[in-house]
């Protein structure tokens, strides 16, 4: 299965800045996947970040808010802009894996004061 | 669109008992079906998945899942739990071909008293 490198793995921001997330795959993946993980909730797909096109945002996500980037088959990025107390999640990338599964990244968790 | 449920979002149980977590999902076509575990603290980490065969899947650390085609439902099982089984439990589906975006269920968390 794919090796995901996610970070930072955690970061305290400001209200207002913005903060981004980086994943790098060990392997060229077409798909990769950015999920919220809000606190004591479950997961929640904010986006589908395909190499060569723009990405594919899920109801309630807008890419003012978190513009996705992916240059390249291993490498996105996912920006959380002028963030709000609301923004306090763990964010997780993650990409199809072998057999049909998926990998997740370790997550960045992510509070804003 | 796609929806998954789990019907318990906490249990709280002894060691030893058995464990039956339940999940739904509203798609009527083909699916792929997963559970995840997220432990205190860890990311998450699969469990078992099915894709196609024999329903009953087995996964790691004694845990088994039954996929009902007929009641759109993919429960998980464990026969005696242990206290390192406290965790989050999610079910996930994904539709169709291989590589679609995960539907993630409300998540389960479980208690295993010592």
């Amino acid at each position: 299965s794919a090796v995901i490198s996610q970070k930072p793995s955690r970061d305290i921001c400001q209200r207002g800045t913005s903060l981004t997330i980086q994943c790098q795959v060990d392997s060229q993946v077409t798909m990769m996947f950015w999920y919220r993980q809000q606190p004591g909730q479950s997961l929640t797909l904010i986006a589908t970040a395909n190499q060569g096109s723009e990405a594919t945002y899920e109801s309630g996500f807008v890419i003012d808010k978190f513009p996705i980037s992916r240059p390249n088959l291993t490498f996105s990025t996912l920006t959380v802009s002028n963030m709000s107390p609301e923004d306090s999640s763990i964010y997780l990338c993650s990409v199809p894996g072998q057999g049909r599964g998926y990998t997740f990244g370790s997550g960045t968790r992510l509070t804003v004061v | 669109a796609q929806s998954v449920s789990q019907h318990n979002h906490h249990v709280i149980l002894s060691e030893a008992a058995s464990l039956e977590l339940g999940c739904n999902y509203s798609y009527g076509g083909t699916v792929n079906l997963f559970w995840y575990v997220q432990y205190p603290g860890q990311h998450l980490q699969l469990l078992l998945k099915y894709f196609s065969g024999d329903p009953l899947v087995k996964g790691i650390k004694g845990f088994e899942a039954e996929f009902i085609k007929s009641k759109f439902s993919f429960n998980l099982r464990k026969p005696s739990v242990q206290w390192s089984d406290t965790a989050e439990y999610f079910c996930a589906v994904n539709e169709g071909a291989a590589g679609n975006k995960l539907t993630f269920g409300g998540g389960t968390r479980v208690l295993v008293k010592p």
